[in-house]
């Protein structure tokens, strides 16, 4: 089981520029959830999926982010325009929602976004 | 969902047990208890749950209170590698469907010293 794949591991990007983040989740996995996590805010959910559709969107910090998923294979998260603020650790995680299952969920490498 | 509370920072001797507190005074009939860690700079890695029975797997055991006010999770040896910031979340699940959001905490950072 190769886990939670995400992509670039790292980012760095000027101000203004268009960013595309991207995950695969655990075959099989019904959920989806973007984290972002900085020093001072610590792990904040931005969205989260299930079967492919946004549940909650409620975390998603401006109208410059967005988060799509087409099939149950990818997600993207993309900022446009990028600013310095954005700068963070950006995780991905999905999980199963079924009878029996534990809720727990699985987390990818992340990714380092940095904004000049 | 309930909000938990958890000491900022915490120190344990490698090998011996550490003993994580956490308080959710508030916490619903339906909410699970969960742990995740968070090793240092990778993804955070689910530990262990409850809802209000002792469990234990082979990375900890938890603890619940009678009342579930508050909980404990174990390490019994902790080693260097247990050096991690340690979540503690209180989260609703009817065992068919993720009702809420998994919200994290500022946790408790754990310093096992040799």
């Amino acid at each position: 089981d190769a886990g939670v794949i995400q992509s670039p591991r790292h980012e760095v990007t000027e101000m203004g520029q268009e960013v595309t983040l991207r995950c695969k989740p655990i075959s099989g996995h019904n959920s989806l959830f973007w984290y972002r996590q900085t020093m001072m805010r610590g792990l904040e959910l931005l969205i989260y999926f299930n079967n492919n559709v946004p549940i909650d969107d409620s975390g998603m910090p401006e109208d410059r982010f967005s988060a799509k998923m087409p099939n149950a294979s990818f997600s993207t998260l993309k900022i446009q325009p990028s600013e310095p603020r954005d700068s963070a650790v950006y995780f991905c995680a999905s999980s199963m929602d079924s009878v029996g299952y534990t809720g727990e969920l699985f987390f990818g490498e992340g990714s380092r976004l940095t904004v000049l | 969902d309930a909000k938990t509370t958890q000491p900022p920072s915490m120190d344990c001797a490698e090998g011996r047990a550490a003993n994580l507190p956490c308080n959710h005074s508030t916490i619903s009939g339906n909410e699970y208890v969960y742990w995740y860690r968070q090793i240092h700079s990778q993804g955070p890695q689910y530990i262990i749950h409850g809802l209000k029975n002792n469990e234990t797997n082979e990375m900890a055991s938890l603890i619940i209170t009678e009342d579930r006010k508050s909980s404990t999770l174990i390490l019994p040896h902790a080693t260097l590698r247990d050096t991690a910031v340690y979540y503690c979340i209180a989260w609703p699940w009817e065992g068919s469907s993720n009702t809420g959001k998994l919200i994290f905490g500022q946790g408790t950072t754990l310093q096992v010293k040799p």
